[in-house]
């Protein structure tokens, strides 16, 4: 069955700072890999997925994700951070030919520092 | 307004008790997954319906079923509530899969005292 491990739980990083969030991912199939953002008391919104092709994925917002196979890794990143980024960043795989549940990572926070 | 629609949006009711939650699918979406989500467990998936069958289980108790019905809504039934089923439970929709990703409702709030 496949998994997500996201490293940080939470990330501080100062405005304009760029930022990467880390996710590794375990399954013995091909994967799509999906980022989410949870804004404070809203749901969840789709950043980006990878399907295949190109393994530099960009997003709404500025964010961007490679998918490195090798490594088995899905990194979010932004180059400059703003104070409306504060949210919670959900990495999330799905199994290619099997069901087509999501898995979720537990999140990380990521807090903006003035 | 993502077009996935759940009610309601705050619940608190007693332990030992029943609640129904349920989710409009956005329009055209035929998948519809539900997941719990609590601080220490983080997004737990529960089910998942397509076209009215159950399509994928996951972490889901007993004590929980759901269905969708002909018009594709769900209802996620949660029985004989204890403290522990506190949490924020969240309703996806899809219309290509879950492997495109999905669409979330604002979920429900569900406090058991």
């Amino acid at each position: 069955a496949q998994s997500v491990t996201q490293l940080d739980s939470q990330v501080p990083v100062f405005e304009e700072a760029p930022v990467e969030l880390r996710c590794n991912y375990s399954s013995s199939v091909s994967v799509y890999l999906f980022w989410y953002v949870q804004y404070p008391n809203q749901g969840l919104q789709l950043l980006l997925k990878y399907l295949s092709g190109s393994t530099l994925v960009k997003g709404i917002n500025g964010f961007e994700a490679e998918f490195n196979k090798s490594q088995t890794s899905f990194h979010l990143r932004k180059p400059s951070v703003h104070i409306s980024d504060t949210a919670e960043y959900f990495c999330a795989v799905s199994e290619r030919g099997r069901d087509d549940k999501i898995i979720f990572g537990k999140g990380t926070r990521l807090h903006i520092l003035p | 307004d993502s077009g996935v629609t759940q009610t309601p949006k705050h619940l608190i009711t007693a332990t030992g008790q029943r609640v129904t939650l349920r989710c409009s699918p956005r329009s055209g979406d035929l998948s519809v997954y539900w997941y719990q989500q609590s601080l220490d467990q983080g997004l737990q998936f529960l089910i998942q319906y397509y076209n009215g069958e159950e399509r994928a289980k996951g972490n889901i108790l007993e004590r929980f079923s759901a269905q969708q019905f002909p018009d594709l809504h769900s209802e996620l039934n949660l029985s004989s509530l204890e403290l522990g089923d506190s949490a924020l439970y969240f309703c996806a929709s899809s219309s290509k899969g879950g492997n495109y990703g999905y669409t979330f409702g604002s979920g429900t709030r569900l406090t058991v005292v």
